[in-house]
């Protein structure tokens, strides 16, 4: 199994500045890697797949690079509404049964 | 608009059975995967299982393989887990999850509000 561990656990950040979180995978993934924000008592949302594309309606603020085992989500100028946990996925791998999450970032007001 | 309404959680009894539902909206649902992640309480996301469009490709996670069983019926956009022999550390709020795809290539780009399973005896 590929195990995804995400840097820091809590980030602490101020509004309007920048946050950069990372996700680090056990074995090379390529870059079969999504991102997702979680709210408390909502859904997760898909920000990121394909390691750098953007979902639909995500705002511009949102980047993802890497590629391999090393990865990083940046939030460029953060909102207000940004604040909540992030997590990682790597969905590379084949038979079907080994997709798995990073433990979490949570991003919080400074 | 996209919608996923699970259904079927409650308090279960160790060992005991639980199936859920997803009811699908919004989308042809045939045309995409479909799939359950879990999330137990205060932790993060487990992905469960997924199943591809026609049914031709189906995942477990290990931790469920062999207990749990996935299926959809395209007819009635509805997506199912059979869970037997459940286990204490299957308690999670369970969420129903599209896939980007036809085929397990697991982007999940609409996930439901979930629906929770408490198993305790």
């Amino acid at each position: 199994e590929i195990v995804m561990t995400q840097s820091p656990a809590t980030l602490s950040v101020s509004p309007g500045e920048r946050a950069t979180l990372s996700c680090r995978a056990s074995q090379s993934v390529s870059s079969n890697l999504a991102w997702y924000q979680q709210k408390p008592g909502q859904a997760p949302r898909l920000l990121i797949y394909g390691a750098s594309t953007r979902a639909t309606g995500i705002p511009a603020r949102f980047s993802g690079s890497g590629s391999g085992t090393e990865f990083t989500l940046t939030i460029s100028s953060l909102q207000s509404e940004d604040f909540a946990v992030y997590y990682c996925q790597q969905y590379n791998n084949w038979p079907p049964g080994r997709y798995t999450f990073g433990q979490g970032t949570k991003l919080e007001i400074k | 608009e996209v919608q996923l309404v699970e259904s079927g959680g409650g308090l279960v009894q160790p060992g005991r059975s639980l199936r859920l539902s997803c009811a699908a909206s919004g989308f042809t649902f045939d045309d995409y995967a479909m799939h359950w992640v879990r999330q137990a309480p205060g932790k993060g996301l487990e992905w469960v299982s997924g199943i591809s469009w026609n049914s031709g490709s189906i995942g477990y996670a290990d931790s469920v393989k062999g207990r749990f069983t996935i299926s959809r019926d395209n007819a009635k956009n509805s997506l199912y887990l059979q869970m037997n022999s459940l286990r204490a550390e299957d308690t999670a709020l369970y969420y129903c999850a599209k896939d980007s795809s036809r085929w397990l290539l697991p982007v999940f780009d609409y996930w439901g509000q979930g629906t929770l399973v408490t198993v305790s005896s």
